[in-house]
């Protein structure tokens, strides 16, 4: 099945300054790749996606790229503000499952 | 509803004794997924339900664990016997479309601690 890896675990950055989390994945089938952020006593919610027809994808702050040939993805977010500081969950589709990532904790520090 | 419920949001039980967890999908959503979520960890798949088709298992980690999909809509995750590494988050989600992440969308989940 698909194994999905997650990097860095937890992540401290200074507000203004960038924040990447990187993923891989195993299975070349995989077709779909959201990220989730998860605040406190909440749900994860969806922030970006990306498919696997496409390298890159932008929505403000937030960006995500996709290298199909390495099996990896990144998520960047720039001039990070104080409530983007959560938990964020990579993931990869596929067939009709999603593997999830470890989760990255990040803490932007005013 | 507008998004999806669970219910309870808090639930603390005495070791031993069974729990239901509910999980209301969103109206229209044909495929619901049952997750775990330890403390300080990742999400580990339980359960996948799709339509009519018989259920995807193979997350449950014991037979303590069952769960049943009525109508095609609500779902209960039963916990017989709960033990104290049963305490974690319990998420549901449901999508519109499984396996391309339409609408793919996480309830609040139910704390779940057992003492």
């Amino acid at each position: 099945g698909e194994n999905v890896e997650q990097h860095p675990s937890t992540l401290s950055v200074q507000e203004g300054d960038s924040a990447v989390i990187k993923c891989t994945y195993s299975d070349s089938a995989s077709n779909y790749f959201p990220w989730y952020k998860q605040e406190l006593g909440k749900g994860p919610q969806l922030i970006i996606d990306i498919r696997s027809n496409v390298g890159e994808k932008k929505d403000q702050r937030i960006a995500v790229t996709l290298n199909k040939t390495a099996k990896h993805f990144s998520l960047h977010i720039t001039e990070t503000q104080p409530e983007d500081s959560a938990v964020y969950f990579c993931a990869a589709i596929t067939g009709n499952q999603f593997y999830f990532g470890t989760g990255t904790s990040l803490t932007v520090i005013p | 509803g507008a998004g999806v419920s669970q219910s309870p949001s808090n639930k603390v039980t005495e070791k031993g004794k069974d729990v239901e967890l509910r999980c209301d999908p969103i109206s229209g959503h044909t495929a619901l997924y049952w997750y775990r979520q330890s403390l300080g960890q990742g999400l580990e798949f339980l359960i996948y339900f799709q339509g009519n088709s018989a259920p995807d298992k193979s997350g449950l980690p014991s037979d303590r664990f069952s769960a049943e999909r009525t109508g095609g809509s609500v779902s209960t995750l039963t916990i017989q016997r709960t033990q104290q590494e049963d305490s974690a988050v319990y998420l549901c989600a449901s999508s519109l479309v499984p396996g391309t992440g339409n609408g793919y969308t996480f309830g609040s989940g139910t704390r779940l601690t057992v003492v």
